[in-house]
């Protein structure tokens, strides 16, 4: 199975910073992977696909970039709307797997 | 728009059985694949099950191979996951999911004696 290794566990930042998450793959993926975000009590969200391409609706502050085993989410200047968690998946092979998840908090 | 609405949770006995459902409307289910993906409460997102449009694949987390079987009724709209021989590790909340795009809001199984 491919690993997904997810870096911070969590953060602390304020409204108006930049943040970034990483993820890397134990395998190469090319860029079969995504970024969700998820707020407690409510489903996951899809915000990144193709590791770069932004989802419908998502504003463009998130961003996405890497290919192969190194990808990154970048949160240019945080809403308090972004204090969630978030969470990449690969679905290069299966079984699909997601990474250990971060907290972004206040 | 799309609407996923799963339904089937309960609180089981290790060992037990369980089907849990997915009500789709908002789109033409049959040309999607399908997933469930479970949450264990106050941690991350595990992958459970895939099935293709039409229900001829279909695959598994290595956890639940042999005790979990996933199939749809596209004539219905409806995914489905049996759920056998259930284990205390099998707790969670159970999502699923078309494309791994557009996400059901979940429904809980709770394995305990």
């Amino acid at each position: 199975d491919i690993q997904m290794t997810q870096s911070p566990s969590s953060l602390s930042a304020s409204v108006g910073d930049s943040v970034t998450i990483t993820c890397r793959a134990s395998q190469g993926i090319r860029d079969d992977l995504g970024w969700y975000q998820q707020k407690p009590g409510m489903a996951p969200k899809r915000l990144i696909y193709g590791a770069s391409i932004l989802q419908g609706g998502v504003p463009s502050r998130f961003s996405g970039s890497g290919s192969g085993t190194e990808f990154t989410l970048t949160i240019s200047s945080l809403q308090p709307e972004d204090f969630a968690t978030y969470y990449c998946l690969q679905h290069n092979t299966y079984p699909v797997t997601f990474g250990q998840g971060t907290k972004v908090e206040i | 728009e799309v609407q996923l609405v799963e339904s089937g949770g309960a609180l089981v006995r290790p060992g037990g059985s369980l089907r849990l459902s997915c009500a789709a409307s908002g789109f033409v289910f049959s040309r999607y694949a399908m997933h469930w993906v479970r949450q264990t409460p106050g941690k991350g997102l595990v992958w459970v099950s895939y099935i293709n449009g039409d229900g001829s694949k279909t695959d598994y987390v290595d956890s639940v191979k042999g005790r979990f079987t996933v199939s749809r009724d596209n004539a219905k709209n409806t995914l489905y996951l049996q759920m056998n021989t259930l284990g205390v590790e099998d707790t969670g909340v159970y999502f699923c999911a078309r494309d791994l795009v557009a996400w059901g809001q979940g429904t809980l199984v709770t394995v305990s004696s």
